[in-house]
């Protein structure tokens, strides 16, 4: 078990470009979900997949955010026309039916936008 | 959700126990409470929660007042190690049967464990 992985760690994008961040969770969690986290702030909720269905989706994921889990194994989230506001850090955690609320997170991917 | 207040920073001896305070006066009858804690450059890690009762595992100890609108994490003897952001969620019930309800995570209590 190498726990939940993301790539990449760290990316640096010019205002307006596109980037994708993929997420690995646990292998036997079929619970998986995105936060996203600024500077002194706590984790803010994005959104929430059980298997392959988006269950939950926050207010803060606008319509330049999409996120998807295809197979209902890794997920990818991606943010179109990136804005400078769009830099913090996203994270994603994964759970087992077997115990919802506990989340495991990964060390997140870091996004700076010039 | 049920909101938490928790005081901005703590500071603690090494080796001497950690309690971490949380208020929680609105959570209702159902809802559990969750303590995460986050070190600095790494994702959250989830170390205890409970409902009514009293909790302990090989982290911490959750003592939960009789009334529920409070709580408190003991760290038995704290090290360096365990300077980091402590959060106290309530977490909800799901909205449906067999899915799984968000963690909503607030500013949280920097603990700051000195020599």
């Amino acid at each position: 078990d190498t726990g939940v992985s993301q790539d990449p760690r760290h990316k640096i994008t010019k205002r307006g470009q596109n980037v994708t961040f993929r997420c690995d969770p646990i292998s036997e969690h079929n619970r998986l979900y995105w936060y996203r986290q600024t500077l002194g702030q706590g984790p803010e909720f994005l959104t929430y997949f059980q298997n392959e269905a988006q269950l939950e989706k926050s207010r803060l994921l606008s319509d330049r955010f999409s996120a998807e889990r295809p197979k209902g194994s890794f997920s990818t989230l991606e943010i179109q026309r990136t804005e400078q506001g769009d830099s913090a850090m996203y994270l994603c955690a994964s759970s087992s039916p077997l115990a919802p609320g506990e989340l495991f997170f990964g060390e997140g991917s870091r996004l700076t936008v010039l | 959700d049920a909101k938490t207040t928790q005081p901005p920073s703590m500071d603690c001896a090494e080796g001497r126990a950690a309690n971490l305070p949380c208020n929680h006066s609105t959570i209702s009858g159902n809802e559990y409470v969750y303590w995460y804690r986050q070190i600095h450059s790494q994702g959250p890690q989830y170390i205890i929660h409970g409902l009514k009762n009293n909790e302990t595992n090989e982290m911490a100890s959750l003592i939960i007042t009789e009334d529920r609108k409070s709580s408190t994490l003991i760290l038995p003897h704290a090290t360096l190690r365990d300077t980091a952001v402590y959060y106290c969620i309530v977490r909800p019930p799901p909205l449906n049967t067999g899915t799984a309800s968000k963690l909503t995570f607030g500013t949280g209590t920097r603990l700051q464990v000195t020599l």
